[in-house]
């Protein structure tokens, strides 16, 4: 079975602070994602990468960079946290074809 | 842009048949996935169609139509298990990158 893990289910941060979200994966997948879901948005990427040390900017990047320096891990970072920025973040590794999810981190800005 | 629209809620009862239906206007077109999630957890692959007709599986199938820009889910003998949001998803390229609608949340009832 495929697993994707990531670091925190709930997390609390205030405003400013530099945040770090962790994701893992154990299938030797090249791509991984990370994206943020809010009610009524749906999913939506905020970065991916297609390899070690490459990454693309999603469709929402601004606020947020990641790092990826082992294939297997995928960091996202919030560099300083906004009110905004309250949401779901969902890690995701795929192959070739179907995306597999992490399950979750529910991270609040206050 | 990227566009995918689907009902945000949709109400069953045990047993029915139920079709959740998903329109794209994408900017290229390499497959469509659809996800279901329940409340609290990841996103889990359902199906993928990449060419026109129906793809069974099970009590799930998915349909589509690229010339219309059109995709459904069809569920079949529903049970309680199957309330959950049901996601659509375009991949618009040859890359792994999808572009997700805002997710139908179905509510079965006995």
């Amino acid at each position: 079975d495929v697993k994707v893990t990531q670091s925190s289910r709930y997390l609390v941060k205030r405003t400013g602070e530099k945040v770090f979200l962790e994701c893992v994966q154990d299938m030797d997948h090249e791509n991984m994602f990370w994206y943020r879901q809010d009610p009524g948005l749906g999913l939506r990427l905020i970065y991916f990468s297609y390899d070690v040390k490459m990454k693309e900017k999603g469709d929402i990047p601004e606020g947020y960079s990641v790092s990826r320096e082992k294939k297997e891990r995928f960091s996202l970072i919030l560099e300083s946290a906004s009110t905004n920025q309250t949401s779901m973040y969902l890690c995701a590794s795929s192959s070739t074809l179907e995306q597999y999810f992490g399950p979750g981190t529910r991270l609040t800005v206050t | 842009g990227q566009n995918i629209d689907q009902p945000t809620e949709m109400t069953a009862t045990e047993g029915a048949i139920v079709q959740i239906n998903c329109t794209y206007q994408t900017s290229g077109f390499n497959g469509l996935f659809w996800y279901q999630q329940h409340a609290g957890e990841a996103p889990t692959f359902l199906s993928y169609n990449v060419l026109d007709g129906l793809e069974e599986k099970g009590r799930f199938s998915s349909f589509l139509s690229r010339s219309k820009g059109y995709s459904y889910l069809l569920l079949k003998e529903l049970q309680m298990k199957d309330s959950a949001s049901y996601l659509c998803a375009v991949r618009a390229n040859a890359g792994n990158m999808l572009t997700f609608g805002g997710g139908t949340r179905l509510m079965v009832k006995p």
